[in-house]
């Protein structure tokens, strides 16, 4: 299976400022997505990254929050935008290798927004 | 939503097999049943899925029933490191982009000695 790396692994960062994550395979991809688990919780899903074209988010999230980019088959980002407390979660990406398959996740980014 | 309903914890003595039930009764005939697990500051890890047949690998057993209304994952001889939340989830049998996981509460299994 693709070897997934995110970057930053963490952060602590200002209300009001911006954080982009970055998420690296190390094959190419079919699908690339976004996911959000705040404290305690479940994983939920943002957005699907799509290659060449805008992402498709879930309801309750924003392309103004959360943009994201998805230059190649092997590469995406997720920006965390004018960020709150509330923000305060770890973002995964998570990848499918070719169509079917099971999805792989990265071991994510813990924001911690101050 | 989750499509399936799992318990909310369970124990397990090491060594032990560990059963864990789920219940998927509005599974489509194009839905797999998809296992993943979460160790603690980890993403998921995968561990098996299945559509109708029983699956086996080196990590765990997949039982789905008849009907495809349940299932359980079977970790033959549970260590500590088995400690983990799993989750339970259908997922489209063609994935893309309607291939997403939709992650419901999962069941905190807890390994003891």
């Amino acid at each position: 299976s693709a070897v997934i790396s995110q970057k930053p692994s963490r952060d602590i960062c200002q209300r009001g400022t911006s954080l982009t994550i970055q998420c690296q395979v190390d094959s190419q991809v079919t699908m690339m997505f976004w996911y959000r688990q705040q404290p305690g919780q479940s994983l939920t899903l943002i957005a699907t990254a799509n290659q060449g074209s805008e992402a498709t988010y879930e309801s309750g999230f924003v392309i103004d929050k959360f943009p994201i980019s998805r230059p190649n088959l092997t590469f995406s980002t997720l920006t965390v935008s004018n960020m709150s407390p509330e923000d305060s979660s770890i973002y995964l990406c998570s990848v499918e290798d070719y169509r079917g398959a099971p999805l792989h996740f990265g071991n994510g980014t813990r924001l911690t927004v101050t | 939503d989750a499509k399936t309903t799992q318990p909310t914890s369970m124990d397990c003595a090491e060594g032990r097999a560990a059963n864990l039930p789920c219940n998927h009764s509005t599974i489509s005939g194009n839905e797999y049943v998809y296992w993943y697990r979460q160790i603690h500051s980890q993403g998921p890890q995968y561990i098996i899925h299945g559509l109708k047949n029983n699956e086996t690998n080196e990590m765990a057993s997949l039982i789905i029933t008849e009907d495809r209304k349940s299932s359980t994952l079977i970790l033959p001889h549970a260590t500590l490191r088995d400690t983990a939340v799993y989750y339970c989830i259908v997922r489209m049998n063609y994935g893309g982009s309607q291939g997403n996981l939709i992650f419901g509460k999962g069941t905190k299994l807890s390994v003891k000695p």
